[in-house]
């Protein structure tokens, strides 16, 4: 089975500059889940999605942070214009909702790290 | 708000020792993970422990929860070199019907031959 697939790993740009990040979630897990994880930190969710619906949205920079989850499966997360202080690795997770209602254990892609100069 | 602790944050410790991480959280959980990250790679699910008094054991590694007490620890035995890696323990909490998961600082592991 393959995992979550993240592109790009790695991107550099100026700041003001636009980027674009996608992540494929795992086949049949209906939640996916956008990371921002911080040198020396640990993951803080930025946004997560229950197929197509944003449900949780609330720690998404909206001023210059959007992402969207067409069709419920790939997902994409913009940042407009970048600053500096959004060096950082994104993380993308996937998760299938169980029996019982609950979320069942992430399973993380390998992030795309983004400096901005 | 929910606040995830791990202690210690650097551990350096010689090969073939015994040695445990903790992980304190503020408010009632319903789950509560441990991952694993190698540097410049993804995170990695080792354990989900699931209710009060669960213990869950893979190779070297013991994770226990203790939801009383709102601590989990990660317990390491006869450590090897391979285990060197950050660890992360999550906890999952329900909020007005969002799942919340909220990650700790992670436990930076370095195994010394």
């Amino acid at each position: 089975e393959a995992g979550v697939v993240q592109s790009p790993r790695y991107k550099i740009i100026e700041k003001k500059q636009p980027v674009a990040f996608w992540c494929n979630p795992i086949s049949g897990h209906n939640t996916l889940y956008w990371y921002l994880q911080n040198l020396g930190q640990g993951p803080e969710l930025l946004i997560r999605y229950e197929n197509e619906e944003a449900v949780d949205d609330s720690q998404l920079p909206k001023d210059r942070f959007s992402a969207e989850r067409l069709k419920g499966v790939d997902s994409t997360l913009k940042i407009q214009p970048a600053e500096l202080g959004d060096s950082a690795v994104y993380l993308c997770a996937s998760s299938r909702r169980l029996a019982g209602g609950w979320t069942g254990e992430l399973f993380f892609g390998e992030g795309s790290r983004l400096t901005v100069l | 708000e929910l606040k995830v602790e791990q202690n210690p944050l650097f551990l350096s410790m010689q090969e073939g020792k015994n040695y445990t991480i903790y992980c304190n959280y503020s408010t009632t959980s319903d789950r509560l993970y441990w991952y694993r990250q190698d540097p410049g790679k993804s995170l990695e699910s080792l354990f989900v422990l699931l209710s009060n008094g669960a213990v869950k054991q893979e190779g070297r590694l013991m994770a226990s929860l203790d939801t009383k007490a709102r601590l989990s620890t990660l317990h390491i035995t006869a450590a090897v070199h391979d285990l060197s890696a950050t660890y992360f323990c999550a906890v999952d909490k329900e909020d007005f019907g969002n799942e919340k998961l909220t990650f700790g600082t992670g436990t930076r592991l370095t195994i010394i031959p």
